[in-house]
């Protein structure tokens, strides 16, 4: 039990055009999704938090007007990159929360975005 | 704000040996949470151990332990009997307790360590 999904796994896309990515808790209720990025041979950088039918909290630093995030549901949250360019090139993780606890987190597998 | 610090970029360990990860944190909180979380070659995180700030006995799972002491502020992890499979970057990871159950729970990730285990 206790699975997150992402899709697309890997993503290229033109400088310029907008991609989105799913996030997907399959068998539970997510009160609460998270989105990281990930530089290669770096740590997970927080870029928001979601809550369902409430819009998304933003880090510090993180473009929200580029990084669209939508929770929808209790068992989907899509991050929207828009205009992307070279520099969005990354790896994408979401993590959802079940429950009200500080420990029902858990991660989906990633998705590589490359922009040409 | 929180900090996670893991001075160790790179470790190796033979095969079936014992390997401690060292991690500190920086915080003005009493009520957290501490978490080790691995990611092998696949990028899957997945959770190895967590600790509970109030709890003072040192939280185990299998062959992983942990070694916390609140007021150094140091969460290492101790792998014992090492195994191929435990080759991943290590992640130490802060989550503060929220006020309300209805809280973010956000974490706080250390740059990691390149665990390596060697046949």
């Amino acid at each position: 039990g206790a699975v997150v999904s992402q899709h697309p796994s890997r993503v290229i896309c033109k400088s310029g055009t907008s991609v989105k990515i799913e996030c997907r808790s399959l068998d539970f209720q997510a009160t609460t999704m998270f989105w990281y990025r990930q530089f290669p041979k770096q740590s997970l950088m927080l870029m928001a938090t979601s809550n369902e039918g409430s819009k998304a909290t933003y880090e510090q630093g993180v473009e929200k007007d580029k990084f669209l995030i939508n929770h929808a549901s209790l068992t989907l949250s899509t991050l929207t990159v828009t205009s992307a360019h070279p520099e969005d090139s990354s790896f994408y993780i979401c993590s959802a929360r079940m429950g009200q606890g500080p420990y029902e987190q858990y991660f989906g597998p990633g998705t590589r975005l490359t922009v040409t | 704000a929180q900090t996670v610090t893991q001075s160790q970029p790179e470790m190796s360990v033979q095969e079936a040996e014992t390997v401690t990860l060292s991690c500190t944190y920086d915080t003005s909180e009493n009520n957290y949470y501490l978490f080790w979380y691995k990611q092998p070659p696949s990028r899957q995180m997945i959770l190895v151990i967590r600790q509970e700030a109030y709890k003072q006995q040192n939280a185990t799972e299998n062959r992983f332990s942990v070694n916390f002491q609140k007021a150094a502020k140091s969460f290492s992890l101790k792998i014992s009997d090492s195994q191929l499979g435990d080759t991943a970057m290590y992640f130490c990871a802060f989550m503060k307790q929220e006020d309300s159950g209805a809280g973010s729970y956000q974490l706080t990730f250390g740059k990691g360590t390149k665990l390596s285990v060697i046949p």
